[in-house]
């Protein structure tokens, strides 16, 4: 079965400063990786993904992820954030019929 | 997301109550999926569905049952409810899973 493993659940860090969530997946197949945001009180919401093809991928405000075979990872990252990047950040792999997450990224961004 | 409706979106129960909650779309999406979320856990899938009267387990289905008689509606069932299955439950649609999902506004249930 696939798997997500996701590290430093709890991020702390001000506006402008950079932003990097690291993501490590588990799963014998073709590899289809996404990230989703959730905002506080709020349901998932799709931030970007990658099939194939260019492993720099870009998504919705401002964030790119990077997928890197080799290491299996699949690494979240945004320049410069903001205080409305405040947010739970959950990687997530495809693999029988189903999504499987990993136990997310809590991020607050200081104004 | 409009195409996905939870009903009800807070509910609190008593412990050894039945409770159902409904999953309803307007996608016409062939798969539907209930997840939990829990502090710490992620989210973690109860159970699918990928067809009308098709249904799977996921890895947290023990205490859960659920039924798809209309593409439209997935219902989960807590046959008796106890104080571990208070979470907030999220409904997800599909059609192409590979594409990712769209999940609706969840379910905050309290068992007391």
């Amino acid at each position: 079965a696939q798997s997500v493993s996701q590290h430093n659940h709890h991020v702390i860090l001000s506006e402008a400063a950079s932003l990097e969530l690291g993501c490590n997946y588990s799963y014998g197949g073709t590899v289809n990786l996404f990230w989703y945001v959730q905002y506080p009180g709020q349901h998932l919401q799709l931030l970007l993904k990658y099939f194939s093809g260019d492993p720099l991928v870009k998504g919705i405000k401002g964030f790119e992820a990077e997928f890197i075979k080799s290491k299996f990872s699949f690494n979240l990252r945004k320049p410069s954030v903001q205080w409305s990047d405040t947010a739970e950040y959950f990687c997530a792999v495809y693999g029988n019929n189903r999504l499987a997450f990993g136990k997310g990224n809590q991020v607050v961004v200081i104004p | 997301d409009a195409g996905i409706t939870q009903s009800p979106r807070h509910k609190v129960t008593e412990t050894g109550t039945p409770v159902t909650l409904r999953c309803h779309q307007t996608e016409n999406h062939r798969y539907m999926y209930w997840y939990r979320q829990d502090p710490g856990h992620g989210l973690r899938l109860i159970h699918y569905s990928y067809g009308v009267k098709d249904t799977d387990k996921g890895e947290v289905s023990d205490g859960y049952s659920v039924s798809r008689s209309k593409t439209e509606d997935f219902l989960l069932t807590l046959e008796s409810a106890t104080s571990s299955q208070t979470s907030v439950y999220f409904c997800a649609i599909s059609e192409r899973v590979v594409d990712g999902y769209t999940f609706g506004s969840g379910t905050r249930l309290t068992v007391v």
